[in-house]
């Protein structure tokens, strides 16, 4: 089946640092999403990017849909002490698109 | 406010004990899943239903049973079949299933914490 790879596994920044962090998958994604987790809750959507190529931004947060469709980056600039958490990132499966891969995510912390 | 809800927040069960997990969303949406996680791991799909009584199994259904009589509630049971049910509960929603591009992205409630005793 379809899996998503995510890199660093966990990393541990200084306040006011830049993150960068990706997803990679061997086969073709049409949609990539970003979600951030914060201890104990749900996960909750930051960036969602429907078009290969795509560069989109939600405030300290960009997100880049890769060209070949098998990839999409998340990076996070000036990194604050809130986040802190775990993001995944995630695809639709081909063939059922209700269904989303999840990648195994990146666990960030922050110190100050 | 629109959202999806989950209760109770934690719950504890003893062991050969069935509980039911409640799932609502106000959102108008036509599908809806849950997710397990275990600590230090990803999301696993249980169930989802993609519409109004119609559900399919996820990779990891058994033990686990579940009911779409209304569009906006999908409540998850563990049954005592389930051998290791101590884990963190997640359900979504979305828009619509099927289709592409931003109808399938899920939201998610704030998860229910399950332990067996």
């Amino acid at each position: 089946g379809q899996q998503l790879n995510q890199s660093p596994q966990s990393m541990f920044i200084q306040e006011g640092e830049d993150v960068s962090m990706n997803c990679t998958s061997s086969s073709i994604f049409n949609t990539w999403l970003w979600y951030k987790q914060d201890p104990g809750e749900g996960p909750v959507l930051l960036i969602a990017l429907y078009k290969a190529g795509e560069l989109t931004s939600n405030g300290r947060l960009t997100a880049q849909f890769g060209i070949t469709r098998k990839d999409s980056f998340l990076n996070i600039s000036a990194s604050i002490p809130s986040d802190v958490g775990i993001y995944f990132c995630a695809g639709p499966n081909t063939g059922t698109a209700s269904k989303l891969t999840f990648g195994t995510g990146t666990r960030l912390q922050v110190t100050l | 406010d629109g959202g999806i809800t989950q209760s109770p927040k934690y719950l504890f069960r003893k062991e050969g004990q069935n509980v039911t997990l409640s799932c609502e969303q106000n959102l108008n949406h036509d599908a809806m899943y849950w997710y397990r996680q275990d600590p230090g791991q990803g999301l696993r799909l249980i169930y989802y239903s993609q519409i109004v009584n119609d559900f399919q199994k996820g990779d990891i259904a058994e033990g686990y049973s579940v009911s779409r009589e209304k569009k906006e509630s999908f409540p998850l049971t563990v049954t005592s079949a389930q051998k290791n049910p101590t884990a963190f509960y997640l359900c979504a929603s979305s828009m619509s299933s099927g289709g592409t591009g931003s109808t399938d992205t899920q939201y998610f409630g704030p998860g229910t914490r399950l332990t067996v005793l």
